[in-house]
């Protein structure tokens, strides 16, 4: 079974400029997360969506940051202008559903770099 | 609101040492609690979880008991290999949702 994918694993990109990460979950997986870890610190989620609906955005920074589910399977996390405090690591999680103790599958991440 | 505390790393320990990293949280009502594990160049993997008190999750040699009353899920195991050099996080998730509030992480490195 693969697993979480994301896309590009690495992006450099000078400050003011835009950039967008593709994240595509598991088969199935209803529930789909993107988090934000910075340099020496745990993840810290940026939104949740169950289906193509976005249940939890409270910690999205909504002035520069936005995303997409449209079909309730893959999703487009954008950041329209990126800043050098944008500098940190994208993770895309997905999940079967919302209950407690349910496991989140992690993808690999996109190091995001803001020169 | 929800917070998770790991002691501070780096942890550098021999091979056949024995582990421990604390986790400790604050939280309201009865969330469930987790340690994910970052190897080098991958992503997050659940090591183990436990859902309500008095559990104990277990996985790979690792294991760590809820504990409500000291409000902890302290990582534990008997002894480590250099494969178990990788960061690991303490994570607790919500009752009313899956948001996952994750601690700050700690560097284990274990030498051969």
């Amino acid at each position: 079974e693969a697993g979480v994918v994301q896309s590009p694993r690495y992006k450099i990109i000078e400050k003011k400029q835009p950039v967008a990460f593709w994240c595509n979950p598991i088969s199935g997986h209803n529930t789909l997360y993107w988090y934000r870890q910075n340099l020496g610190q745990g993840p810290e989620l940026l939104i949740r969506y169950e289906n193509e609906e976005a249940v939890d955005d409270s910690q999205l920074p909504k002035d520069r940051f936005s995303a997409e589910r449209l079909k309730g399977v893959d999703s487009t996390l954008k950041i329209q202008p990126a800043e050098l405090g944008d500098s940190a690591v994208y993770l895309c999680a997905s999940s079967l559903d919302q209950g407690p103790g349910n496991e989140q599958f992690f993808g690999p991440g996109t190091r995001l770099t803001v020169l | 609101g929800n917070s998770v505390t790991q002691m501070e790393g780096p942890v550098t320990l021999s091979e056949e040492a024995f582990l421990t990293i604390n986790c400790t949280y604050t939280a309201t009502g009865y969330p469930s609690l987790f340690w994910y594990v970052q190897y080098p160049g991958e992503g997050l993997q659940l090591l183990l979880k436990a859902t309500k008190a008095d559990d104990k999750g277990s996985n790979k040699g690792f294991e760590a008991t809820y504990r409500k009353e000291t409000t902890s899920f302290h990582l534990e195991k008997g002894s480590v290999q250099v494969s178990d050099s990788a960061v690991y996080f303490c994570a607790l998730g919500g009752t009313s949702g899956s948001r996952l509030t994750f601690g700050e992480g700690t560097q284990l490195t274990v030498n051969p």
